[in-house]
């Protein structure tokens, strides 16, 4: 069964930097693409962007540029999202997802990171 | 593409049917649409794709269907553990969108 282990909840003071995790098993991690999603507290789904992790080239979605970054370790078949000066606004719970090339839908999701900023 | 799901709250029994709806504002591409379960403090889970494909594992009384503009999710003989937040979701065109959800609640 495929798994996407996420790293665990942070807390985090406005402006600091924080760096969340995603480890894939059980498929070749290069075959597939990886999303990321946002779900603010109480709020519905937003689709951040995601990695092609053949080329490590990220795609944001409007909203998302800038504080962003989408990187790989493909030796750990691991993606990652790192949020740089964080805002209040960006406390939500932030998920990746499998991307199958062949379909671009999201089939296998990680449990979820909680990112709390908070002074 | 703004996705509408309606309505935004469904009270529904066990073993009734539940029919919701998924309207796109500009047609969804090749019908790029799909739909997602979730349950509180869980991640979501794919059950539809391609508009009328069930992902593994997902049982036959969920089934997707439409094209175009206008989608819907249909399960019949609801499950207690089918209660839930139902999301779709274009991924035809950039950026991939979702509704804003439906919530299914034990009458």
């Amino acid at each position: 069964q495929v798994q996407l282990v996420q790293s665990g909840s942070e807390l985090k003071k406005p402006g600091a930097s924080v760096k969340v995790s995603c480890k894939a098993s059980r498929y070749t991690f290069t075959a597939y693409g990886m999303n990321w999603v946002r779900q603010a507290p109480g709020q519905g789904l937003e689709w951040m962007g995601w990695i092609n992790t053949n080329t490590g080239n990220p795609t944001y979605a409007q909203g998302f540029t800038g504080r962003f970054v989408f990187s790989l370790d493909t030796s750990v078949s691991t993606a990652y999202l790192q949020i740089s000066s964080l805002k209040a606004e960006d406390t939500a719970v932030y998920y990746c997802a499998r991307l199958p090339y062949s379909g671009w839908y999201f089939d296998y999701w990680g449990q979820g990171t909680l990112v709390t900023v908070s002074s | 593409i703004v996705l509408t799901q309606s309505p935004g709250t469904l009270s529904l029994s066990p073993g009734e049917r539940a029919t919701l709806s998924c309207r796109a504002s500009q047609s969804v591409s090749s019908s790029y649409l799909a739909w997602y379960q979730q349950k509180p403090g869980r991640a979501p889970r794919l059950l539809i794709y391609g508009a009328s494909s069930r992902a593994t594992g997902i049982p036959d009384r969920f089934s997707g269907s439409g094209s175009g503009t206008d989608f819907t999710l249909t399960i019949t003989r609801l499950e207690p553990e089918d209660f839930a937040v139902f999301y779709c979701q274009q991924y035809g065109s950039s950026p991939y969108t979702f509704g804003q959800g439906t919530k299914l609640e034990i009458k």
